[in-house]
């Protein structure tokens, strides 16, 4: 499968606490995104970062990429209440033009 | 611009029926795709439209799916028949060259199979 895989399936925190969630992917890629998925509704794209890219900022969300460990990170800071979905990665898997999606985490933000 | 657009949002439907879903990719968009999403295998991609052209149906799991785009602003997933494994969420995504990669998702199409 070219699926990446999210760690921790799910994950549970208070509010105002950072989220982190890790995604493992299997081949190489030209980019990797992240998306968010609420409660019985389509994805929404979060970021995006490149293979050359290292780390990637966005409001709250930093994003990593660790190419040689076929890794990256996703980084909520101050979490709200607001920010708990379901987050995605997804990889090109080195086509540039198709996506596979990982198995996703579960988050949890407790007001 | 209204997005991607799916119907029908709910379908409830007897094994051996035939199913179709649509789908209107977002103007100006040359890329689409159709996924399903089920808790046993997360997020699959079913096939994959570039310029209305198939590029990349390896996904579609069996003779009985089939997906068309006649234009730039349609598409159909059709299953036929239907069996109750294929009770999952369908979701049609559309991008765009201008958009480096991302892709916008409609709210999906809830298919149950009885």
């Amino acid at each position: 499968s070219q699926q990446g895989e999210e760690d921790p399936q799910a994950l549970s925190i208070q509010e105002g606490e950072n989220a982190t969630m890790n995604c493992s992917y299997k081949t190489s890629i030209n980019n990797l995104q992240w998306y968010r998925q609420n409660s019985g509704r389509g994805l929404v794209h979060l970021i995006l970062i490149r293979s050359n890219e290292r780390e990637k900022h966005s409001g709250r969300l930093r994003v990593t990429l660790d190419t040689s460990k076929k890794s990256s990170s996703l980084l909520i800071t101050a979490s709200r209440a607001a920010d708990t979905a379901s987050y995605f990665c997804a990889t090109d898997a080195g086509t540039g033009n198709q996506f596979y999606f990982g198995t996703g985490t579960s988050l949890t933000v407790i007001p | 611009d209204a997005g991607v657009i799916q119907s029908p949002r709910h379908e409830v439907t007897e094994m051996g029926q035939e199913v179709t879903l649509r789908c209107k990719p977002i103007s100006g968009h040359n890329s689409l795709f159709w996924y399903r999403q089920t808790m046993m295998r997360g997020l699959e991609l079913l096939i994959y439209f570039n310029n209305n052209v198939p590029i990349d149906d390896s996904g579609m799991p069996e003779d009985r799916f089939s997906a068309k785009m006649p234009n730039a602003s349609f598409s159909t997933l059709k299953i036929q028949p239907s069996e109750p494994r294929d009770s999952a969420v369908y979701f049609c995504a559309s991008g765009g060259q201008g958009a480096a990669g991302e892709l916008f998702f409609g709210e999906g199409s809830r298919l149950t199979v009885l």
